[in-house]
């Protein structure tokens, strides 16, 4: 069964430092992974999809890397902004499509 | 782009009545839609996987009775929780994947729901 876990659950910084979320699952068997945003009390707006193939994605200050024989993935931040407050998932696919979701990692930056 | 659309974003109703949530992908057709449960301060749990024109696939422990999914075109899927108790008060978020492709999954923006 595939576990997902991230580290930490919880994580505060002062704007416009660069931050590493940690996300790792068990079953290297995985054909992508996911990085979600969810802010308090909404939906999930998809931040980068990593196929297996690829080692890593970019996109604006986001920088999301693979690693599937170690079981981890990391998302990184740079220069953060008080707008990057939220809480942070991981995702990555069970079965044929159904996602399984970490636990994800609250995020404050600090003005 | 893909948009998700749920509707409504928040309802309360009374226990033991029963509530529909709509999921609706704008600007793409999905053959499967996907829902999804959240609890305050817990990660998204799968509750059941829609297929356009055939039965929903229910995870362990949803009762398939209690959550009516229907999924009856490429654009709709609606949730049903009947005879809603307290303890179904949660976040609703449903989400929509294309056929073929990267098995990206696209979310709607979630329904809050809460039984008094």
């Amino acid at each position: 069964k595939q576990e997902v876990t991230q580290i930490p659950a919880a994580l505060s910084v002062p704007e416009g430092e660069n931050l590493v979320l940690n996300c790792s699952f068990t079953d290297s068997a995985i054909y992508n992974l996911q990085w979600f945003r969810q802010d308090p009390g909404k939906g999930l707006t998809s931040l980068l999809l990593i196929q297996s193939s690829q080692r890593e994605q970019t996109s604006g200050r986001l920088n999301a890397s693979l690693d599937k024989s170690s079981g981890r993935s990391t998302l990184y931040i740079a220069a953060s902004q008080p707008g990057d407050s939220a809480t942070y998932l991981c995702a990555v696919p069970f079965g044929a499509n159904n996602l399984f979701f970490g636990t994800g990692t609250r995020l404050t930056v600090i003005p | 782009g893909a948009v998700v659309s749920q509707h409504p974003s928040r309802v309360i109703c009374k226990s033991g009545t029963s509530v529909k949530i709509e999921c609706r992908s704008l600007d793409f057709q999905a053959t499967t839609m996907f829902w999804y449960r959240q609890f305050p301060k817990q990660s998204l749990m799968l509750m059941a996987t829609s297929n356009e024109g055939s039965k929903a696939t229910y995870e362990q422990g949803v009762e398939k009775d209690k959550f009516l999914i229907n999924h009856a075109s490429l654009t709709l899927s609606t949730l049903t929780v009947t005879s809603a108790h307290p303890e179904d008060s949660s976040f609703y978020i449903c989400s929509a994947s294309r056929p073929g492709g990267t098995h990206e999954q696209y979310f709607g923006p979630g329904t809050r729901l809460t039984v008094t």
